[in-house]
């Protein structure tokens, strides 16, 4: 069983709509649980950023973390075919561990 | 941007032959992290390095080493290629404060 499980996809959404993206885990040690994007070819742009449990809100993305049943969310509201593009959850155990767990990434497509 | 920079951005190579890509951070990063990511996958850790030193290692041969210099740049060596070894290789460096790291565009090797 891998470390952070993710629905691969893909996932096609119309224009304005909210998606959800998860993601769940199995390391209770995990305490710092990251969003990143990729574009196709390009390297991972960090998107969101939490510290344990709560939510973390940034312009149109909101971020969950539930650590009580290992399970972390990204929200995109009013989604724009810009945002089509695979999102990796990533988690860490320590500050300044720079081993960071990914999940295999969902691609998704918003469709205008 | 990122601020993160990486050489060459595709690479070819047959099996057995030895690759060497570079990264080069920015100034005040003084940790690096490479990831090897393959096709429909999420990254996976390779190693990091702090000030010079290897400070971790994910689950990779020896044959995967690195080096990291005092002018923020770094270098991932691969000797005797494998064809499994194809895939998009990326470095992630990390300031003095916070958590967060951020991503190379990468360099895309294929191993025939």
């Amino acid at each position: 069983q891998k470390e952070v499980e993710q629905d691969p996809g893909p996932l096609s959404v119309p224009e304005g709509a909210i998606v959800s993206l998860n993601c769940t885990y199995s390391n209770s040690a995990f305490q710092y649980f990251m969003w990143y994007r990729q574009y196709s070819r390009k390297g991972p742009e960090l998107l969101m950023y939490t510290y344990s449990s709560g939510n973390k809100e940034d312009g149109r993305f909101t971020a969950q973390v539930d650590k009580s049943s290992k399970y972390i969310s990204l929200f995109i509201r009013d989604s724009q075919p810009s945002d089509s593009a695979t999102y990796l959850c990533a988690m860490s155990a320590n500050f300044g561990n720079e081993k960071l767990t990914f999940g295999t990434g969902t691609r998704l497509t918003i469709i205008p | 941007e990122t601020g993160v920079t990486q050489s060459p951005t595709h690479l070819i190579k047959t099996r057995g032959q030895q690759v060497t890509l570079r990264c080069s951070s920015q100034s005040g990063h003084n940790t690096v992290s490479w990831y090897q990511q393959a096709l429909g996958q999420g990254p996976q850790f390779i190693f990091q390095y702090y000030r010079e030193e290897e400070n971790g290692r994910g689950n990779f041969p020896p044959r995967f080493s690195g080096l990291q210099f005092p002018n923020y740049s770094s270098e991932l060596n691969v000797n005797a290629l494998e064809l499994d070894d194809s895939a998009l290789y990326l470095c992630a460096s990390r300031g003095r404060q916070g958590n967060e790291q951020f991503f190379g565009p990468g360099t895309r090797l294929t191993v025939l």
